[in-house]
């Protein structure tokens, strides 16, 4: 499968406790994005790359979140000291800069539940 | 105000049906236009893109009205695989930020 990709596809965790989450883009694409996206909404943007340079955060994303692309292949996003509203699905995309179009491709998405 | 605004129904429609939904966008210097489907609990599948001149893909049409910031996507023949939320999503700039409405769910009816 030559997909986006993501692991673990679910994760639940303790209020307070940190967790990073994964992803691998389409081989030949050199963008990659996180969304987070919650019940009854669309994906909300969190953060993109271009290769490994981060070129763009959402004022969403608080200073408890991180993420890498550290040889411009996979990405990471770490959420420090979890809060329950943390709790969503993180979705990762990549796409191909330039291109035709800017389609994203999404992986499966990995489910955050915080109790 | 919100970059994309979708009617979040539901759209329920006996199999067979013409269905349309839009969506409004309030940057005028958007650039790219798409449809995305996703299915209960999945990741957000491409539709289709949306070109100025309309574009359609078997039963499926995507037409642009960029002096009234709107994008419409028409199913014709509704299937019971249909049945989804449509993600109206648009792009300012050079593919760098997206912005997804909320979707609209459509149920198809047997």
């Amino acid at each position: 499968d030559t997909g986006v990709s993501q692991d673990p596809r679910h994760k639940i965790t303790k209020r307070g406790q940190n967790v990073t989450f994964r992803c691998d883009p389409i081989s030949e694409h050199n963008r990659l994005y996180w969304y987070r996206q919650t019940l009854g909404q669309g994906p909300e943007f969190l953060t993109y790359f271009q290769n490994e340079a981060q070129l763009e955060k959402s004022r969403l994303l608080s200073d408890r979140f991180s993420a890498e692309r550290p040889k411009g292949s996979f990405s990471t996003l770490e959420i420090q000291r979890t809060e329950q509203g943390d709790s969503a699905m993180y979705l990762c995309a990549s796409s191909l800069f330039p291109g035709p179009s800017y389609e994203q491709y999404f992986g499966p998405g990995t489910r955050l539940t915080v109790t | 105000r919100k970059e994309v605004e979708q009617d979040p129904g539901p759209f329920n429609v006996p199999e067979g049906a013409t269905v349309a939904f839009n969506c409004t966008y309030s940057n005028s210097a958007s650039q790219s236009f798409f449809w995305y489907r996703q299915d209960c609990r999945k990741e957000p599948k491409l539709l289709m893109s949306v070109y100025s001149s309309g574009n359609e893909d078997g039963r499926f049409t995507a037409q642009l009205n960029r002096a009234s910031q709107y994008i419409s996507l028409l199913i014709r023949d509704s299937k019971l695989s249909d049945s989804a939320t449509y993600l109206c999503v648009v792009n300012i700039g050079t593919g760098n930020q997206f912005y997804f409405g909320t979707g609209t769910s459509l149920t198809v009816i047997p």
